[in-house]
């Protein structure tokens, strides 16, 4: 059990396009999800925490209105990249994590090239 | 907030060896310390996790210990194999309402057959 999965795994934008990309949890329920970015040979970052029903909760440097998120249901949080350009360009992960536990399960990314 | 250091950056052992990854913390709130392993272009996957209440957990080849008065754990990674080269990260969950994650800086694990 515990499996995230995210859609789509690679996408090619022109500049100023926006993209969604969907992570959902697909045999548990998810109260919390994450959304990290990550560049080539670097760590995870974390963007934002989401809980279901809420709104999410932005890291230092994260703009939210770039980076729109929305968790509608426990299993289901969307990332957004409004008006993307070439810097947005980057892996973008997430995962969730199901009430009352600890462990983070990741979806297996989605890769981002703004044109 | 928290901070992770993780040591080294990149590992090189022969097959067979132990291999052996250090994380500092700053939060001595911290409760919760997995380890991840990340093969390339591939998600992070849990290997072993512990909780502030255990100064060590094994798992077959794996086993992490916890020091809580220095604030540093380590991952053991013992009878190495190819299949374990990977780019391993640390992660502690400091004293926050949100259950995040704080990443180290990720080790490249090499096992040289």
């Amino acid at each position: 059990g515990a499996v995230v999965s995210q859609h789509p795994s690679r996408v090619i934008c022109k500049s100023g396009t926006s993209v969604k990309i969907e992570c959902r949890s697909l045999d548990f329920q998810a109260t919390t999800m994450f959304w990290y970015r990550q560049f080539p040979k670097q760590s995870l970052m974390l963007m934002a925490t989401s809980n279901e029903g809420s709104k999410a909760t932005y890291e230092q440097g994260v703009e939210k209105d770039k980076f729109l998120i929305n968790h509608a249901s426990l299993t289901l949080s969307t990332l957004t990249v409004t008006s993307a350009h070439p810097e947005d360009s980057s892996f973008y992960i997430c995962s969730a994590r199901r009430g009352g536990t600890d462990t983070q399960y990741f979806g297996p990314g989605t890769r981002l090239t703004v044109l | 907030g928290e901070n992770v250091e993780q040591h080294p950056s990149t590992l090189s052992v022969q097959e067979g060896d132990s291999a052996v990854i250090k994380c500092t913390y700053s939060d001595s709130a911290s409760n919760y310390f997995p380890w991840y392993k990340q093969e390339l272009g591939k998600r992070p996957q849990l290997i072993i996790d512990i909780r502030s209440n255990v100064g060590e957990k094994k798992d077959q080849r794996i086993a992490v210990t916890l020091n809580k008065t220095a604030k540093h754990f380590s991952l053991h990674i013992t009878e190495t194999q190819p299949e374990d080269s990977a780019v391993y990260f640390c992660a502690a969950r400091g004293n926050n309402a949100g259950n995040m994650l704080t990443f180290g800086g990720g080790t490249r694990l090499m096992v040289k057959p």
